[in-house]
């Protein structure tokens, strides 16, 4: 069973278009919700992060909307460039747990130049 | 400063052959983990350590052993291979912060093949 659902599976934007990835979890006791983004070949690295005492994150072109009612959380990539194309996975771990990362299945995003 | 290395880059076992892959870090991180990516399952994790001596099972840790021995590695052994256990596996490394681990550093990844 898994637990922090990701999609869609695949995305293509056309340079300058906004990405919109959604995940949805089912532990509320996750505390701790990061985005990581995979290039081909490369492991994962940590692009944002957010709490759930706050409902909104921007770090650049990245924000992470976080809706804790609802137990979803989304990436928006604004302005997406060639550069962007990636694999993105969803997390959410929880304190009580030893931090342990659980993810989601992982967006391919592919931008069109 | 390599950050989180894995060794090997490639393998390919015949079913039964036992490995193990090496993960060493070099920036003083108390906490390791083993995950595995298979396609459309994200990565899932294998099993994982908070501090040298320590180990404790993941969301799949079937058919896999590891051992903690000093801080800086972290071995992730398959002691029986099966063709199942095909994946790309990954360590990954991070620090408490406040009493919480946050940003995981991952490594290059090891590619295995069981025939």
């Amino acid at each position: 069973q898994q637990q922090v659902k990701q999609s869609p599976q695949s995305l293509i934007v056309q340079k300058g278009g906004i990405s919109i990835i959604n995940c949805a979890y089912e532990n509320t006791a996750f505390d701790y919700f990061p985005w990581y983004q995979q290039f081909p070949g490369k492991g994962p690295a940590l692009l944002i992060a957010i709490r759930p005492d706050v409902s909104e994150k921007k770090e650049g072109r990245f924000t992470i909307s976080f809706n804790k009612s609802a137990k979803q959380f989304s990436l928006h990539i604004m302005d997406s460039q060639p550069g962007d194309s990636a694999t993105y996975f969803c997390a959410a771990s929880m304190e009580a747990a030893g931090n342990k990362l659980t993810f989601g299945g992982g967006t391919r995003v592919l931008v069109k130049p | 400063n390599a950050g989180v290395t894995q060794t090997p880059k490639f393998r390919v076992l015949k079913t039964g052959q036992s490995m193990t892959l090496l993960c060493a870090q070099d920036m003083n991180h108390e906490y390791m983990y083993w995950y595995r990516q298979d396609p459309g399952m994200g990565l899932r994790l294998i099993h994982y350590s908070v501090g040298e001596g320590t180990t404790a099972k993941g969301e799949v840790p079937d058919g896999y052993n590891v051992s903690r021995l000093k801080k800086q590695n972290f071995l992730l052994g398959l002691e029986s291979a099966a063709p199942s256990q095909t994946s790309v596996y990954f360590c990954a490394s991070s620090y408490p912060l406040l009493g919480r681990a946050i940003e995981q550093y991952f490594g290059p990844g090891t590619r295995l093949t069981v025939t």
